[in-house]
């Protein structure tokens, strides 16, 4: 089952600690893009990357960076800033710009 | 800003009844719009978009622009189709540059045997 891998499948967090949620693609996709999944609140985009070595914030980017130093890779790191950071979350990759987006199957972060 | 509303949370249908998801969509231009599909235990996945005008797994959407919706359809409901669909819109980059892709907060359909 290739195409897009997250990683770890669930992380827990303690107060004060940062941690980082890995995103794989072998799809040769240019796109990549972090969502948050909370229940009953959807998908809200967090920061995604049109191209390597940028990227640019979405709608709750505070708390959150990204790097995307490799085409196929868009780690995102939940930094102690993020006052509530238990949340599902979801990396996706398209072709382009408003194509179909891919997901990954997600990572579930928890806070002791 | 761009908006996109499922009113309804929860459907339940009768397997073999019609469906109807319902999604209405806010934004100023030429929106481009998605439905997107998570079935148990299984990735988020395209369904379908408006563009393509296809019909995936029995279901279709049309574009209505006059009443900004983009309602999903299936004439006879199957026990397979019970998940989680998410309507989305794109659009586009904004002044700024920003991509633009919005989805609503999902309705989730259950079809009883």
């Amino acid at each position: 089952d290739g195409g897009i891998t997250q990683s770890p499948k669930y992380l827990f967090r303690k107060e004060g600690q940062n941690v980082t949620l890995s995103c794989e693609q072998n799809l040769n996709h240019d796109a990549m893009y972090w969502y948050r999944q909370d229940p009953g609140q959807g998908l809200r985009l967090i920061y995604y990357s049109q191209i390597v070595n940028d990227f640019q914030k979405g709608d709750i980017a505070e708390g959150y960076s990204v790097s995307r130093e490799k085409k196929e890779s868009f780690p995102l790191t939940v930094t102690s800033a993020q006052k509530n950071p238990t949340a599902f979350y979801l990396c996706a990759s398209s072709i382009g710009f408003n194509e179909k987006l891919f997901f990954g199957s997600g990572t579930q972060l928890s806070v002791l | 800003a761009q908006r996109v509303t499922q009113p309804e949370k929860l459907l339940s249908v009768f397997k073999g009844a019609p469906v109807e998801l319902k999604c209405n969509y806010s934004y100023s231009g030429s929106p481009e719009l998605f439905w997107y599909v998570q079935y148990s235990r299984q990735r988020l996945q395209l369904l379908l978009r408006h563009i393509s005008r296809e019909s995936i797994k029995g279901f279709t959407a049309d574009l209505n622009k006059g009443e900004t919706s983009f309602h999903l359809k299936k004439p006879f409901a199957q026990e397979e189709d019970s998940a989680m669909y998410y309507c989305a819109l794109s659009g586009g980059y904004s002044g700024a540059g920003s991509y633009q892709l919005t989805f609503g907060k999902g309705t989730k359909l259950s079809v009883i045997p």
